[in-house]
């Protein structure tokens, strides 16, 4: 079974740019995850779908992120623009059904200079 | 307030040893559910091991096993004959049944081990 799947691994871009995400969840799992981690700390939570429903977004900084799930499958995460302090780790993670463990990708290390 | 914390920041084991990794956790909700990732270098989250809070037995996964101790809200993380490919950073997360499925994850604890 292949597993959560995450592009592109590495990306560097200078303030103010936008950049986005993309996240292929495993098959078949209608929840979905995004979270962002700050280098030395735990993730944190940006968004959760239920199939293409936002279920949480209540930790999303609206103002310049952005997060949709077309067709309740693929999903992309957006930054515009970013700050410098949105340097981090974006993990993508899926589960089965809502009370089931998640399964994350290898993340989008994202550097803003 | 934290709702997890890991006071570890770092910890050492030698091979075949066994290691216990901190965890404790704040909550008022009586439904939850405590989880424990690893996250090697290469960037991947993998889950080990999941304790339910009305699970009357602490959790077994192979070599990893959970002392959970609901009175002190702890639920520490036991590796048995700790292996080199141990070595990764180590989080305790939680899930409160009024928060819906979302992961509060704790700050880790990054375990060496020693041949």
């Amino acid at each position: 079974e292949a597993g959560v799947a995450q592009s592109p691994r590495y990306k560097i871009i200078e303030k103010r740019q936008s950049v986005a995400f993309w996240c292929n969840p495993i098959s078949g799992h209608a929840t979905l995850y995004w979270y962002q981690q700050i280098l030395g700390q735990g993730p944190k939570l940006l968004i959760q779908f239920q199939n293409n429903g936002v279920v949480d977004d209540s930790q999303l900084p609206k103002d310049r992120f952005s997060a949709e799930r077309l067709k309740g499958v693929d999903s992309t995460l957006k930054i515009q623009p970013a700050k410098l302090e949105d340097s981090a780790v974006y993990l993508c993670a899926s589960s089965s059904r809502v009370n089931t463990e998640a399964f994350f990708g290898q993340g989008t290390r994202l550097t803003v200079v | 307030a934290q709702k997890i914390t890991q006071t570890q920041p770092g910890m050492f084991v030698q091979e075949k040893e066994a290691v216990t990794l901190d965890c404790t956790y704040d909550t008022s909700d009586p439904s939850y559910g405590l989880f424990w990732y690893k996250q090697p270098s290469s960037g991947e989250m993998i889950f080990l091991i999941y304790q339910g809070s009305y699970d009357q037995q602490n959790a077994t996964e192979g070599r990893y096993s959970l002392n959970f101790q609901k009175a002190r809200k702890s639920a520490n993380l036991v590796i048995s004959a700790s292996q080199l490919g141990d070595s990764a950073m180590y989080f305790c997360a939680m899930r409160e049944e009024t928060s819906g499925s979302r992961l509060t994850f704790g700050e880790g604890t990054q375990l060496t081990v020693n041949p």
